[in-house]
């Protein structure tokens, strides 16, 4: 399994601003994906992140509002920009898993609070 | 439309006794499907999965889960519970390709 790391782990944001997450993978990995988990909520996917290529965005997100960067095959990040207090979330990354590319392991979580 | 079901947001329950988390899904063709859990201020780590075979999977931590194909099912079920276990449970599933569908969540609450 991938190990995965995230940061920051959390921050408080103000209105206006944007913040951008960073997703560390210990192995190369061909798709990333970006989740938002709103307070009491499931996940949620935001877009699926290949190396090399633009990210595919769900129903609902789009670039301007989430930029995502995947430089290489062991990294990612996500900008949320111009947040508002509906962007509180948690925001987690993961990974399809390389025997079973159907199952997925995840980050640990960036908890973000929008004042 | 796919989808999946989680019957019960919250799950109160004694340390030992047993438990059953339920999910059922929605989908025109075959799936694998998964749970998940995810304690306090983590992120989310795979407990089991069903991708074919016995229809009965065995997890981590004391966990298991059974297929049933007819009744479009996958609950969880563990024989005795610990403190440890109180956590936030996801079912989920996949047809096959890269995305996965996530039910909103058992939250599992185990009181001494």
């Amino acid at each position: 399994s991938a190990v995965i790391s995230q940061k920051p782990s959390r921050d408080i944001c103000q209105r206006g601003t944007s913040l951008t997450i960073q997703c560390q993978v210990d192995s190369q990995v061909t798709m990333m994906f970006w989740y938002r988990q709103q307070p009491g909520q499931s996940l949620t996917l935001i877009a699926t992140a290949n190396q090399g290529s633009e990210a595919t965005y769900e129903s609902g997100f789009v670039i301007d509002k989430f930029p995502i960067s995947r430089p290489n095959l062991t990294f990612s990040t996500l900008t949320v920009s111009n947040m508002s207090p509906e962007d509180s979330s948690i925001y987690l990354c993961s990974v399809a898993g390389t025997e079973f590319y159907n199952e997925q392991f995840f980050g640990p979580g960036t908890r973000l609070t929008v004042l | 439309a796919q989808s999946v079901t989680q019957l019960d947001s919250q799950v109160p329950v004694f340390e030992e006794a047993p438990v059953e988390l339920r999910c059922n899904y929605s989908s025109s063709v075959s799936v694998y499907l998964f749970w998940y859990v995810q304690y306090p201020n983590q992120g989310l780590q795979l407990l089991l999965k069903y991708l074919s075979g016995s229809t009965l999977v065995k997890g981590i931590n004391g966990f298991e889960a059974e297929f049933n194909k007819s009744q479009t099912s996958f609950h969880l079920r563990k024989p005795s519970v610990h403190i440890s276990d109180t956590a936030e449970y996801f079912c989920a599933f996949n047809t096959g390709g890269f995305k996965t569908i996530f039910g909103a969540g058992t939250r599992l609450f185990v009181k001494a």
